[in-house]
């Protein structure tokens, strides 16, 4: 079956440091990949995509994120983390054009001051 | 552009009680979907509409939970009788057919079944 694993559950970071969060997926055909975020008290809202071309992607608010298809990852990075980061990330696949996505179980970040 | 709309945010109910949830996507998406996010989960999709149909609903309770989108635009999903292991946020969420799987998400509507 098609799943997305993400490597952390819960990470605790000083503000500034750097930030990668991993995202494997299972499916071997055509992928479009995303990134979602959920503030506190907020809705999922979409950080970053990833549908073809150039395997970096760059987001919103400093995020970016590389596809690397032979690893089937697809891994979230920040090399300067705020505050105001504090959030649930969470990785998403949509396998096959089925218009569908398929999501990991999220990973909370705590940024401290 | 007005997002995702979805009713009511809370809801509290005794279990066997039924409840429904409602959902406007965004104007001019074809598509919906009803997603359920247990605490500590990432969001399971229950049902994806393609216009009015039910293309997939293979993950949705039949026993107890229906839904439905008669026009094509906003949607309801029902749940009688409720049990207690439904107390989960149930989200809803949109996109466009050429979106790529690209999903617009309301803010989701909280339930609690005691």
């Amino acid at each position: 079956a098609q799943s997305v694993s993400q490597h952390n559950h819960h990470v605790i970071l000083s503000e500034a440091a750097s930030l990668e969060l991993g995202c494997n997926y299972s499916y071997g055909g055509t992928v479009n990949l995303f990134w979602y975020v959920q503030y506190p008290g907020q809705h999922l809202q979409l950080l970053l995509k990833y549908f073809s071309g150039d395997p970096l992607v760059k987001g919103i608010k400093g995020f970016e994120a590389e596809f690397i298809k032979s690893k089937f990852s697809f891994n979230l990075r920040k090399p300067s983390v705020q505050w105001s980061d504090t959030a649930e990330y969470f990785c998403a696949v949509n396998p096959g054009g089925y218009n569908k996505l398929i999501f990991g179980a999220g990973t909370r970040l705590a940024v401290h001051p | 552009e007005a997002g995702v709309v979805q009713s009511p945010r809370y809801k509290i109910i005794e279990k066997k009680q039924p409840v429904a949830f409602w959902c406007n996507p965004i104007s001019g998406h074809n598509t919906l979907y009803w997603y359920l996010q247990n605490l500590g989960q990432g969001p399971e999709l229950l049902i994806r509409y393609e216009n009015e149909e039910a293309v997939d609903d293979s993950q949705l309770p039949k026993d107890r939970f229906s839904a439905e989108r008669l026009k094509g635009v906003d949607s309801t999903l029902k749940i009688q009788p409720a049990e207690l292991g439904d107390s989960a946020v149930y989200l809803c969420a949109s996109s466009a057919t050429s979106g790529g799987g690209e999903l617009f998400f309301g803010e989701g509507s909280r339930l609690t079944v005691l």
